[in-house]
């Protein structure tokens, strides 16, 4: 079964820095895809950015950005030029290719940035 | 463009009565699924439809709990008898694709 594994409860980091959270996954499928979302002090769960198990680039999207390390399962979180707004809980989740659609999550990371 | 719409966004129930969440998806998307979030178990799925056709309920509760999607508009989330190991937040997603999710705000269910 799938799985997905976040180890960073909580980072707190100055506004303007890079901060890189980690999220490892475990399946048995060859091909999956990668998510991370955001969720706000609202509850809003926002998503963020995708990479596709089979695509060697990593994915950028603003100043969100992957480190897709296919033979470590792992599928970091980049946020360069952090803003206090970049607070928030953020999740890392898989779907396998094999496993419709559903979405399997890590437990989250906070991530607090103050000035 | 309005996101997916879920009502109510709280609701308070007394234990062993009937709950029944309701979800409007983003139109035009033809999946749509149903999540639970606590502090202790996380984000986890709970049911899934694509073209309102029941696909996955593999994290469905097997008693009490059942999930409809009558119409492209609308799905609901049914809860008998509940319990307070119930109380959670309940989340909606739909998504045109394969790819992404969109997720609405949630219902808080609390269980006295």
């Amino acid at each position: 079964a799938q799985k997905v594994t976040q180890t960073q409860t909580s980072i707190s980091v100055v506004e303007k820095t890079t901060v890189t959270m980690d999220c490892v996954y475990e399946t048995r499928d060859s091909s999956y895809f990668l998510f991370w979302y955001k969720q706000t002090a609202s509850g809003e769960i926002v998503f963020l950015i995708r990479q596709d198990s089979y695509k060697k680039e990593n994915a950028t999207v603003g100043h969100y950005s992957l480190n897709f390390q296919k033979p470590k399962s792992s599928i970091g979180l980049i946020i360069t030029a952090t803003q206090i707004e970049d607070s928030a809980v953020y999740f890392c989740a898989m779907r396998e290719d094999s496993g419709y659609n559903k979405l399997t999550f890590g437990k989250g990371t906070v991530l607090l940035v103050s000035p | 463009n309005a996101g997916v719409i879920q009502t109510p966004r709280h609701k308070v129930t007394g234990k062993g009565q009937e709950a029944t969440l309701w979800c409007e998806p983003i139109s035009g998307h033809s999946a749509v699924f149903w999540y639970r979030q606590t502090i202790v178990q996380g984000l986890e799925f709970l049911t899934y439809f694509r073209n309102q056709a029941p696909i996955d309920d593999s994290g469905m509760p097997k008693e009490r709990f059942s999930a409809q999607m009558p119409n492209q508009s609308h799905s609901t989330l049914k809860i008998q008898s509940t319990q307070p190991q119930d109380s959670a937040v309940y989340l909606c997603a739909s998504s045109l694709t394969v790819y992404e999710q969109y997720f609405g705000p949630g219902t808080r269910l609390t269980v006295l």
